[in-house]
């Protein structure tokens, strides 16, 4: 297993357009995070997933944005309608379970520049 | 709110010299989580030490060390022999044991380390 992939790594995209990213977690790995982090700050926390099921959405999530993680395996988050403040790097991260028990991985992220 | 403090935005080192972040939290939890994770320069973040708060042993990791000081709420990075690789982000966090309610990591604002030849 090579980890926690991302992709696309880099999306300019107009405002207004609407984007997808994708994260692969590490196989086997039940939890699926979501984190974004604008330059000069730590990662800020979106939403999770334990398998398929979307368990939490923090209020940085507007109702521009949807994660999906079908089937437990690979995640999508989109954003519509985009902006420039959606500008920012999207972290996805995937761990065994819950709590710092197990070890969260963190991909190398999406930056995303809304022009 | 459970919150995590980095007050130092930047930092330098001398290579092979001894540097020490600092880090505070905030929180009501009793049996909760701190790390240390690195980020490099465009290259993902990695896990660099983990404390267990029930744990009063500071944990160490080859040249990594924490001064873990539950009271105080404080949980501060020492790097030994610094290297040039050395050089990243450091970002403190947190977690509660059982993931809370969300069971997302916290993480403070980041010191940036610069280790110089």
């Amino acid at each position: 297993d090579t980890g926690v992939s991302q992709d696309p790594r880099h999306k300019i995209t107009k405002r207004g357009q609407n984007v997808t990213f994708r994260c692969d977690p590490i196989s086997e790995h039940n939890r699926l995070y979501w984190y974004r982090q604008t330059l000069g700050q730590g990662p800020e926390f979106l939403t999770y997933f334990q398998n398929e099921a979307q368990l939490e959405k923090s209020r940085l999530l507007s109702d521009r944005f949807s994660a999906e993680r079908p089937k437990g395996s690979f995640s999508t988050l989109e954003i519509q309608r985009t902006e420039q403040g959606d500008s920012a790097m999207y972290l996805c991260a995937s761990s065994l379970s819950a709590g710092g028990l197990d070890e969260q991985f963190f991909g190398p992220g999406t930056r995303l520049t809304v022009l | 709110a459970q919150t995590v403090t980095q007050s130092q935005p930047e930092m330098s080192v001398q290579e092979a010299e001894t540097v020490t972040l600092s880090c505070t939290y905030d929180t009501s939890e009793n049996n909760y989580y701190l790390f240390w994770y690195k980020q490099p320069p465009s290259r993902q973040m990695i896990l660099v030490i983990r404390q267990e708060a029930y744990k009063q042993q500071n944990a160490t990791e080859n040249r990594f060390s924490v001064n873990f000081q539950k009271a105080a709420k404080s949980f501060s990075l020492k790097i030994s022999d610094s290297q040039l690789g050395d050089t990243a982000m450091y970002f403190c966090a947190f977690i509660d044991h059982y993931g809370g309610s969300q069971g997302n990591l916290i993480f403070g604002k980041g010191t940036k380390l610069s280790v110089k030849p």
